[in-house]
């Protein structure tokens, strides 16, 4: 049990366009899913807390109008990351929550060229 | 604030032997809860270990068990008869019982097992 996926696996891009990310919990319901950005080699960077049916708690210093999330259901959080630019070239990853438990989805490789 | 501490950027085992790998953090909090994570290559970040602080027994899975001290803030790893697939980026991570179930990482340590 507690799976999540996440689509796509990869994403390659043009400057100035928008990505969205999907993330899934496959077979619980998750009222809490959060969203990571990881560079090579470092730890995860928590970007933001997404509540369903209510709004995106972002942490310091991420742009809330530039990654959009948007967690509509119970079991779907999404991060649309707009204008995207090289510099958002990066690992994300979501996870979902499980009462104090947290499952992680397999990661989604953003390219913007 | 929590913090985690992982003081050992890299580590190397022969296969089948065993490892401990470390993990300090710093809390004022009494509840909570701590994990191991492990992200091989393919990067995704899998559960390892789960132990709830109130909890004394520490906590163990098949080849997985942890050493978790509460006043001394620490919560090591220890992975017996290593195989390959071990091979990994360890993550040790805090989560406050009761509250927001965001987690504080350390910030890992690249565990290789050696045939």
């Amino acid at each position: 049990g507690a799976v999540v996926s996440q689509h796509p696996s990869r994403v390659i891009c043009k400057s100035g366009t928008s990505v969205k990310i999907e993330c899934r919990s496959l077979d619980f319901q998750a009222t809490t899913m959060f969203w990571y950005r990881q560079f090579p080699k470092q730890s995860l960077m928590l970007m933001a807390t997404s509540n369903e049916g209510s709004k995106a708690t972002y942490e310091q210093g991420v742009e809330k109008d530039k990654f959009l999330i948007n967690h509509a259901s119970l079991t779907l959080s999404t991060l649309t990351v707009t204008s995207a630019h090289p510099e958002d070239s990066s690992f994300y990853i979501c996870s979902a929550t499980v009462p104090d438990t947290q499952y992680f989805g397999p990661g989604t490789r953003l390219t913007v060229l | 604030a929590q913090t985690v501490t992982q003081s050992q950027p890299e580590m190397s085992v022969q296969e089948a032997e065993t490892v401990t790998l470390s993990c300090t953090y710093d809390t004022s909090e009494s509840n909570y809860y701590l994990f191991w994570y492990k992200q091989p290559p393919s990067r995704q970040m899998i559960l390892v270990i789960r132990q709830e602080a109130y909890k004394q027994q520490n906590a163990t899975e098949n080849r997985f068990s942890v050493n978790f001290q509460k006043a001394a803030k620490s919560f090591s790893l220890k992975i017996s008869d290593s195989q390959l697939g071990d091979t990994a980026m360890y993550f040790c991570a805090f989560m406050k019982r009761g509250g927001s179930e965001k987690l504080v990482f350390g910030k890992g340590t690249k565990l290789t097992v050696n045939p």
